[in-house]
Formats: C-alpha cells, sequence, structure tokens
C-alpha cells in the first residue's frame, strides 16, 4: 500500500521553464512533507519542508504548495536549471508513528539546456 | 560542518557471506537511522535509534539484519547471512530531533552500494 505516491517517474523540461513535481498521499495522520534531491551515487539532500498547518513555502527558486483537502502536493521549480536535474522524493512524516518518514518512488526530472 | 560519513562507498560479496555497514552521524544528533534502497524504489527504514535506543525496527529482517548503536555516536549495520535480494543501497541518516518540526530533518550520508552475487 504505497501512502506517498510519485506518479509521474520522470519529467523533462527546459531550461528556464518551470518544473512541477507533483505528491499525492493517503494518510490523514501526516503532519509533515519533505522534498529530497538526489544525485546519482550520493545520498538524499534535503530540499525543502510544509507543515501540515501551511499551504505554501517559498525558498529561493523552490516552492511548495499543499492542499490538504486533496491531499496533494506540489514542488514549483523555477527557473529550472541544468544542475536542478536529479531525482526528486517527496516523504512524509506520520505524527502518530515514531514520526517515521514515509517516501514516494521519486520524479527524475532531466532539465534540458 | 561535517555531514553523515558512511563506509564502505561499495561492497561486493557473494551469497551467505557477511557484509557490515558504518555510519557516524553529524555531531551532536541523537536520532540515526538505516534505510534500504532498492533501485527505483524510495528509501525504505530499516531501523530508528534515539542516542543508543532502538525507536522503531519493525521493518528490520531481524533474521540475517543487526545493527548496534554504542554510545549513543557511531552505527553498524550486519547482514548475515546475505541473501541476493539484499543487493541495494544502505542509507545512513540522522537528525537532531530537538522536538520542532526542522530540527527532525534527516540528512543523509554517500550511501553504501551492496552487490550480492
Amino acid at each position: 500500500d504505497q501512502q506517498v505516491k510519485q506518479n509521474s517517474p520522470s519529467l523533462s523540461v527546459q531550461e528556464g521553464r518551470i518544473s512541477i513535481l507533483n505528491c499525492d498521499y493517503t494518510n490523514s495522520m501526516f503532519d509533515y512533507f519533505l522534498w529530497y534531491k538526489k544525485y546519482p551515487a550520493e545520498g538524499p539532500t534535503f530540499l525543502i519542508s510544509i507543515s501540515s498547518i501551511k499551504d505554501k513555502n517559498e525558498d529561493g527558486r523552490f516552492t511548495v504548495f499543499l492542499n490538504k483537502s486533496a491531499k496533494h502536493l506540489s514542488l514549483h521549480i523555477v527557473p529550472s536549471q541544468p544542475g536542478d536535474s536529479a531525482v526528486y522524493f517527496c516523504a512524509a512524516r506520520n505524527a502518530g508513528n515514531n514520526r517515521k518518514l514515509i517516501w514516494g518512488l521519486g520524479t527524475s526530472l532531466a532539465v534540458n539546456p | 560542518e561535517a555531514g553523515v560519513a558512511q563506509s564502505p562507498r561499495y561492497k561486493i560479496i557473494e551469497k551467505r557471506q557477511s557484509v557490515a555497514f558504518w555510519c557516524n552521524p553529524i555531531s551532536g544528533h541523537a536520532t540515526l537511522y538505516w534505510y534500504q534502497q532498492i533501485l527505483g524504489q524510495g528509501p525504505k527504514l530499516l531501523i530508528q535509534f534515539q542516542n543508543n535506543g532502538v525507536v522503531d525496527d519493525s521493518q528490520l529482517p531481524k533474521d540475517r539484519f543487526s545493527a548496534e548503536r554504542l554510545k549513543g555516536v557511531d552505527s553498524t549495520l550486519k547482514i548475515q547471512p546475505a541473501k541476493l535480494e539484499d543487493s541495494a543501497v544502505y542509507l545512513c541518516a540522522s537528525s537532531w530531533s530537538g522536538g520542532s518540526l526542522s530540527t527532525d530533518t534527516q540528512y543523509f550520508g554517500p550511501g553504501t552500494r551492496l552487490t550480492v552475487l
């Protein structure tokens, strides 16, 4: 049972345009959501997070939007740069289960020059 | 600030052999995690330590996997005996876990890529 779903395994975007990565979840006990970026042969790197009491969090070129009623969040990257090419993981924290993180399968983003 | 250190970076063994991975978390981080990441999947939590106590090991295959965190700092993860399906990247992460949401952010090491032949 996949509680955190990233339905797009891959995404290709032109440099300078907007990248939108989507994530859906099923568990209403999730209270905190995070996005991680992973380059090949490296561990995931924390990118940005959002609390379930917020609907938007922005950090430079990265913005995360949370729609609790739809159980959906998205990561916007504007403008996209070739260095953003990586696998992006959505993770959700379960407030009631040792605050464990539940991870999606990842979306591979390719930003083309 | 030094990040999470892991060794070795790569390991190739034959099935039924044993293997051990080492992790040194970020200084001051109380919580340490071991994850298994199979190709094409997200990380799967194997075990979580708070200082030197186990918080969650519900997904650790205890018949073959073991982990310890002596003195609440470094940790080792062992597999004995290894199976083909254990081929994966083993990630160690740590967090400060001071109680607020931001301090729960997990920081990852580079991982150990294990290949079982």
